[in-house]
């Protein structure tokens, strides 16, 4: 089984479309995260949640909305998509417990046209 | 803002060779990471070193930490072509809640 699972893997859209991200851990883990890579590889971290609740935005627009039902969700949400929201995004979750390697999905290479 | 940055941006060597990678952060850490990415997949985590050690092994990788100088090397030994990946190192000071991401470096082992 897959440990972190994120879908779709590819989303194709239009330029001031709505689209989501989901993303789901079956590792029993308290923390989960979504990070941005931009084509040059850089990884940045877009918000970090623990138990349900938001702990990190790192000063992302307000057309990103995370939401997180329960400690094995997290999902992305994004209105009014923009041209350089191109990217892939990667959900990833950590016990938050004292080790905190991280466990990463697959990504969502999402490109807007 | 960036955290960690990688030194070398890219490397090439031939299978068999070592592979040295280094990494600079900026304020006190928890902990420091190094991942790899193989191109199209997600992060996988190689090895954690914690700032009270100083240097940790893991099979064929070697990872030093200096926090006086703020840096971190990763040494691949004997490298293979399935080394072919990009390596991120990666820094926590929050006790787990904010890890960030250095630039990474893109290695190249040729067969």
């Amino acid at each position: 089984d897959t440990a972190v699972s994120q879908t779709p893997k590819y989303l194709v859209t239009q330029m001031g479309n709505d689209k989501s991200i989901k993303c789901e851990q079956n590792l029993g883990h308290d923390t989960m995260y979504w990070y941005k890579q931009d084509s040059k590889k850089f990884l940045k971290i877009m918000f970090s949640y623990n138990n349900k609740e938001l702990i990190i935005n790192e000063t992302v627009p307000n057309r990103f909305s995370p939401k997180s039902p329960d400690k094995a969700h997290l999902n992305l949400h994004i209105n009014s998509l923009e041209l350089g929201d191109s990217a892939v995004y990667f959900c990833a979750s950590t016990t938050g417990t004292g080790d905190e390697k991280l466990f990463f999905g697959s990504g969502t290479q999402l490109s807007v046209l | 803002s960036q955290q960690g940055e990688e030194d070398p941006q890219a490397l090439s060597i031939q299978e068999g060779e070592n592979a040295t990678m280094n990494c600079s952060y900026k304020t006190s850490i928890n902990n420091l990471q190094w991942y790899r990415q193989n191109s199209g997949r997600g992060l996988v985590h190689l090895i954690l070193i914690r700032s009270n050690e100083r240097e940790k092994h893991s099979g064929r990788l070697r990872v030093t930490l200096d926090t006086s100088k703020k840096s971190s090397s990763l040494l691949i030994t004997a490298s293979r072509a399935a080394d072919t990946a990009s390596y991120f190192c990666a820094t926590d000071s929050t006790g787990g809640f904010k890890t960030i991401f250095g630039a990474g470096t893109r290695l190249f082992v040729k067969a």
